[in-house]
């Protein structure tokens, strides 16, 4: 059983397209994440959500936008996308929001074209 | 600017070599995690550091949090291939783990 999993793992397409990568996690878990990896292998914090409480980094484009259907689900839509949007996308949980390590998922490889 | 910096940035060594990674920073952190990361997948968590001097050992990979709270090191003794990854570190400050700071990454490549 895969704890966190997110799809899909590879997305290529065009700017200006709206696209949404989905994540699901059967932890059980309170809060959830999302994270962008650049190409040097950065990794920085975007969203992260707890009991329908979001908070945002402030650096993060409003054309991004998390939503969470449920506890155990929090997908992330992009609009309008760009040549710099292309990254590696992580979904990750944690018991609480103070609370154990990070779970993170595999990973969506996103391309801008 | 980064706030943790980690060194080297690639190290490829020879299997049965020892060495190590720093993890480094001007701000003091209330804790420290080492994660590793295998290509196409994510992050998983080697261990957390909480006490200025703290050292924890898992098998061949021994991890140390600096007195003062803004290093930390990883060490491998007898590298083995399968230790190969992306090893990164991230300080906690403050409350909740959406202010966790990822370092800027170790690849290591262990050469057979």
């Amino acid at each position: 059983d895969t704890a966190v999993s997110q799809t899909p793992k590879y997305l290529v397409t065009q700017m200006g397209n709206d696209k949404s990568i989905k994540c699901e996690q059967n932890l059980g878990h309170d809060t959830m994440y999302w994270y962008k990896q650049d190409s040097k292998k950065f990794l920085k914090i975007m969203f992260s959500y707890n009991n329908k409480e979001l908070i945002i980094n402030e650096t993060v484009p409003n054309r991004f936008s998390p939503k969470s259907p449920d506890k155990a689900h929090l997908n992330l839509h992009i609009n309008s996308l760009e040549l710099g949007d292309s990254a590696v996308y992580f979904c990750a949980s944690s018991q609480a929001r103070d609370q154990g390590p990070l779970h993170f998922g595999n990973g969506t490889r996103l391309t801008v074209t | 600017t980064q706030l943790l910096e980690q060194s080297p940035q690639f190290l490829s060594i020879q299997e049965g070599e020892n060495l190590t990674v720093y993890c480094n920073s001007s701000s003091v952190f209330s804790s420290l995690q080492w994660y590793r990361q295998e290509p196409g997948e994510g992050p998983v968590l080697l261990v957390t550091v909480v006490t200025g001097g703290e050292v924890k050992k898992l098998k061949r990979l021994t991890f140390q949090f600096g007195d003062a709270r803004k290093d930390s090191s990883l060490h491998i003794t007898a590298a083995q291939p399968g230790d190969t990854g992306l090893y990164l570190c991230a300080g906690a400050r403050g409350f909740g783990n959406e202010k966790l700071t990822f370092g800027t990454g170790t690849r290591l490549t262990i050469i057979p």
